[in-house]
């Protein structure tokens, strides 16, 4: 079974950074593209980043590009998220997924608040 | 920049058809935009229900269906159940660079 665990969310101060990370289980964890989507509080969900299967690909949205980095350690079977420059707008609920076609497996997502 | 469009509501009865629909400001909806749909409860994460355009996720009760309808992808949900009250989004993939777009969502009520 498919099985990912997000970690990392807190309260953090505009400015700011914060790394999350995605422990994955259940699936060979090299072979696929990940993704990281996010939800601000009462919004709709958002498409935020992914990482091609061996690292070597990256695509960012736009609001996102030279703040974020997404990575990856398939020794680790881990996903990570970091999150430099946060503003208030980057508050949400952070999801990882793993790929097909889109996130296909979800997470259960971490809350990342930005405020001072 | 295109937007991915959805009706902001819907409503349906108990035992009812209902078609969601998910578009574009500008152009239309084809295969190659591989559409996927997702259910949301409060409080949950999302849930796959439908990718590349009508592939059911494994799981997902056959009378959730994904098409192509005119200029636009489609989520139909024939027999709609009380539990099938929930946040509904699309997504569409605009090519390299920008990737994946959700759509705002459609809340639908069941009742």
């Amino acid at each position: 079974e498919v099985q990912l665990v997000e970690s990392g969310g807190g309260l953090v101060q505009p400015g700011g950074s914060l790394r999350l990370s995605c422990a994955a289980s259940g699936f060979t964890f090299s072979g696929w593209w990940m993704t990281w989507v996010r939800q601000a509080p009462g919004k709709g969900l958002e498409w935020v980043a992914n990482i091609k299967d061996d690292g070597s690909e990256k695509n960012y949205v736009d609001s996102v590009k030279g703040r974020f980095t997404i990575s990856r350690d398939n020794a680790k079977n881990s996903l990570y998220l970091q999150m430099n420059s946060l503003r208030a707008e980057d508050t949400a609920v952070y999801y990882c997924a793993k790929d097909y076609y889109g996130p296909h497996h979800w997470g259960q997502g971490t809350l990342v608040t930005v405020s001072s | 920049q295109t937007v991915v469009t959805q009706e902001p509501s819907f409503s349906v009865s108990p035992g009812g058809t209902v078609t969601l629909t998910c578009g574009l400001s500008s152009g239309s909806v084809s295969t190659s935009y591989h559409p996927s749909w997702y259910q949301q409860t409060p409080g949950q994460a999302p849930r796959t229900l439908i990718y590349t355009t009508n592939t059911r996720s494994s799981g997902v009760p056959d009378r959730f269906s994904g098409s192509i309808l005119g200029n636009k992808a489609a989520l139909t949900i024939t027999g709609a159940q009380a539990e099938d009250d929930s946040d509904y989004y699309c997504m569409l993939y605009m090519g390299s660079g920008t990737n994946w777009v959700f759509g705002g969502g459609t809340k639908l009520t069941v009742l």
